[in-house]
């Protein structure tokens, strides 16, 4: 089955500055790769997500690139703001649309002011 | 349009106890996926349904839990004779997939604590 591996685990960026979380997956046949924010005791919310036939995706401040070949996809995030501030999680989804999500174990993004 | 829908938000049950979960997917969406969130840690899938099938639950446990999406009502996702170790954060997402897409949104979330 799919593994999906994600890093850092732990975030930490001044107010302005870029961020960028990396993720690497194991299932070649992987074709969607949704990212989540979380803000505590809150519901994952969909930000971007990248289809396999995508090397790169942005919407405003947030970008997302695909590595194909290497089996690693990243999440940007540029000029940080506090209200960034939350756990990401990256997922990877091999079942042609069809199957569940699997998720990496999160990094804590901090947005320090 | 309303969002998923998961209901209780909140369950306290002792152990031995059943606890059941719902999940009303957005309008328009057919596939319900039901996920599970321990402390400080990602999200673990369980179970994939469709109106009155289960297309896949590999992810969950072999005994005590089940799942089930009726032509009428919400997903159900039953937890039979609790125990500890089953306290986490029950997150369900619906899909409308079959329209080209694959993004899955998710409910609130239920916190269930078991005693």
């Amino acid at each position: 089955g799919e593994n999906v591996e994600q890093h850092p685990s732990t975030l930490s960026v001044q107010e302005g500055d870029s961020a960028v979380i990396k993720c690497t997956y194991s299932d070649s046949a992987s074709n969607y790769f949704p990212w989540y924010k979380q803000e505590l005791g809150k519901r994952p919310q969909l930000i971007i997500d990248i289809r396999s036939n995508v090397g790169e995706k942005k919407d405003q401040r947030i970008a997302v690139t695909l590595n194909k070949t290497a089996k690693h996809f990243s999440l940007h995030i540029t000029e940080t703001q506090p209200e960034d501030s939350a756990v990401y999680f990256c997922a990877a989804e091999s079942g042609g649309g069809a199957d569940g999500l699997t998720f990496g174990k999160g990094t804590h993004l901090i947005i320090q002011p | 349009n309303a969002g998923v829908m998961q209901n209780p938000r909140h369950l306290v049950r002792r152990r031995g106890q059943e606890a059941r979960l719902r999940c009303s997917p957005m309008k328009g969406h057919s596939h319900v996926y039901w996920y599970r969130q321990l402390p400080e840690e990602g999200l673990k899938f369980m179970v994939y349904l469709q109106k009155e099938n289960i297309i896949d639950e590999s992810g969950m446990p072999k005994e005590r839990f089940s799942a089930e999406f009726p032509k009428e009502g919400p997903s159900i996702l039953r937890i039979q004779q609790v125990v500890r170790g089953d306290s986490a954060a029950y997150f369900c997402a619906s899909s409308p997939l079959g329209q080209g897409t694959y993004e899955q949104y998710f409910g609130p979330g239920t916190r269930l604590t078991v005693t």
